[in-house]
């Protein structure tokens, strides 16, 4: 199938916000998700957003939602070196319950 | 610490030797599932379980067997695998897969190395 689009590197000062950007294929997806992975461990559920939603905000994390663009992003305000990480966007497509399509990750680096 | 646990962490092995990957949760989920994470290339689903029947394998070589004995655990059992199949391999398990609101957590992955 088609490919969940991500840029591969971004890279901030601590104290910015990061903006990391997605494409997704399926303008029938229901949920759309947001993972990060530290370096050598799994992959651990940020957040997530309906597809009835444009935006959804959870402390420093805000998901905004262009259903017409099937454009995902995710904002982390005030960057810390912890941040530092993959960041993996994923989709529900509606015809196929129970199946994540992921991209390929975002590697944020946070400067201090 | 998402309740999903992975053992090995690491494994290193020979092209001709049979072994077994693990995976344990303890979040009353009723399924659970296989990704393959090489560099560079998006996460691969390799197989799902629901109520400890396979429902998905995602044309896997036979290289790779699955076994799920029970919606807590799941195995993946190799042999005679490849270099090309070194690569982390990540244990994820959900409640029910069948609903839209379905969210899928993840272990810290084993990373196997075939030498």
């Amino acid at each position: 199938g088609e490919d969940v689009e991500q840029s591969l590197f971004l890279s901030v000062r601590e104290g910015d916000s990061s903006v990391i950007n997605c494409t997704y294929t399926d303008s029938s997806s229901t949920y759309l998700y947001w993972y990060k992975q530290e370096p050598g461990a799994g992959l651990q559920l940020l957040t997530y957003i309906f597809s009835n939603m444009d935006m959804k905000q959870d402390q420093r994390l805000t998901v905004l939602l262009n259903k017409k663009d099937k454009h995902l992003s995710l904002r982390i305000a005030d960057t810390q070196t912890g941040d530092s990480a993959i960041y993996f966007c994923a989709e529900r497509r509606g015809s196929t319950l129970g199946r994540l399509y992921f991209g390929r990750g975002t590697q944020l680096t946070v400067w201090p | 610490e998402t309740g999903v646990t992975q053992t090995p962490r690491h494994l290193v092995m020979g092209m001709t030797n049979k072994k077994s990957l693990k995976c344990e949760q303890h979040l009353g989920h009723n399924a659970m599932y296989w990704y393959k994470q090489s560099a560079k290339k998006p996460l691969e689903l390799m197989f799902v379980y629901n109520f400890k029947e396979q429902t998905e394998n995602n044309s896997v070589p036979s290289r790779f067997s699955p076994e799920c004995p029970n919606s807590s655990h799941l195995f993946l059992h190799l042999h005679t695998l490849q270099p090309e199949d070194s690569a982390l391999y990540l244990c994820a398990s959900s409640q029910d897969p069948g609903t839209n609101t379905d969210t899928q957590y993840f272990g810290p992955g084993t990373r196997l190395t075939v030498l």
